[in-house]
C-alpha cells in the first residue's frame, strides 16, 4: 500500500534559518503530492502540492519538487520566520484521489 | 463562509459509552473524510464519502460508523467507546483539484 515517511522532529531553528523538510514516499502509478501546515489548536491546511513528477509547488516561501526517481517531495524555505512555527505533514493521495495518505508529522520550532 | 464545521470542540466519555461527532460543510463539497490523530502520529482515514448515500472503511474503521444522507452532513457515530479511541478526529471535504478543506477538529477522551 501508499505510505508516507517525514524525518522526525522536533526541528529547532533560529529566525532566518535555511529550512528542509525531508520526505520520501512509497506508491503504485502516479500519486499527487502534497503539504500541510498544522498551527497549534487548528485543522490542517494546505500549504503547497504537486499532480505530477518534476513539477514544484510552492506557497508562502515554501517549496518542494516530486522527484519520482528518489521517491521524494522534501519541503524547503530560503528564510524561516516565527511565524512558521508549526507541524508540517506530507501527504499523498491515491490515483482516483480518493484518500490521502500521510506521514507521521514534523514540528518545526522558530526561534528569534 | 463557514467552511467544515465540526461540534463538538470537546469531550470526555467514560468507557462504554456513545456518541455522535458531528461535521457538516457549506462548499457543496461531495467527497468528505474522517480522520483520526493521535498524538505525535499523522492522521490515520477512519471512513470516507464520496457523495449522499456512498460511504466506504478507510485504514482504521473498526469502532466506528457512518452515515451521509445528505451533501453537507456526514456524522461520525462512536459505539462503546474505548480508551484506544482517545484521539483528535478530524472531518475534511474536497472537490475536484485534491484540495482538502479541515475542520478545527474534535478532542476526545476516553476514562
Amino acid at each position: 500500500g501508499n505510505s508516507v515517511t517525514q524525518m522526525e522532529g522536533p526541528v529547532t531553528l533560529s529566525e532566518e534559518a535555511f529550512l528542509t523538510i525531508n520526505c520520501t514516499y512509497t506508491a503504485t502509478g502516479y500519486p499527487s503530492l502534497f503539504w500541510y501546515v498544522q498551527y497549534p489548536g487548528e485543522g490542517l491546511q494546505l500549504l503547497l502540492k504537486a499532480t505530477k513528477a518534476d513539477d514544484k509547488g510552492s506557497n508562502k516561501g515554501f517549496e518542494a519538487t516530486y522527484r519520482k526517481e528518489t521517491t521524494s517531495f522534501h519541503l524547503e524555505k530560503g528564510s524561516v520566520q516565527v511565524s512558521d512555527s508549526a507541524v508540517y505533514f506530507c501527504a499523498l493521495s491515491d490515483n482516483a484521489g480518493n484518500m490521502l495518505t500521510f506521514g507521521g508529522g514534523t514540528r518545526l520550532m522558530v526561534k528569534p | 463562509n463557514a467552511g467544515v464545521t465540526q461540534t463538538p470542540k470537546f469531550r470526555i466519555l467514560k468507557i462504554g459509552q456513545s456518541m455522535t461527532l458531528q461535521c457538516t460543510q457549506d462548499m457543496n463539497h461531495n467527497y468528505m473524510y474522517w480522520y483520526r490523530q493521535d498524538p505525535g502520529m499523522g492522521l490515520k482515514l477512519i471512513y470516507y464519502s464520496v457523495g449522499a448515500g456512498i460511504t466506504d472503511k478507510g485504514e482504521v474503521p473498526n469502532g466506528y460508523n457512518v452515515s451521509r444522507s445528505t451533501t453537507e452532513d456526514f456524522p461520525l457515530r462512536l459505539e462503546l467507546a474505548a480508551p484506544s479511541q482517545t484521539s483528535v478526529y478530524f472531518c475534511a471535504s474536497r472537490e475536484g483539484d485534491y484540495g482538502y478543506t479541515f475542520g478545527s477538529g474534535t478532542r476526545l477522551t476516553v476514562v
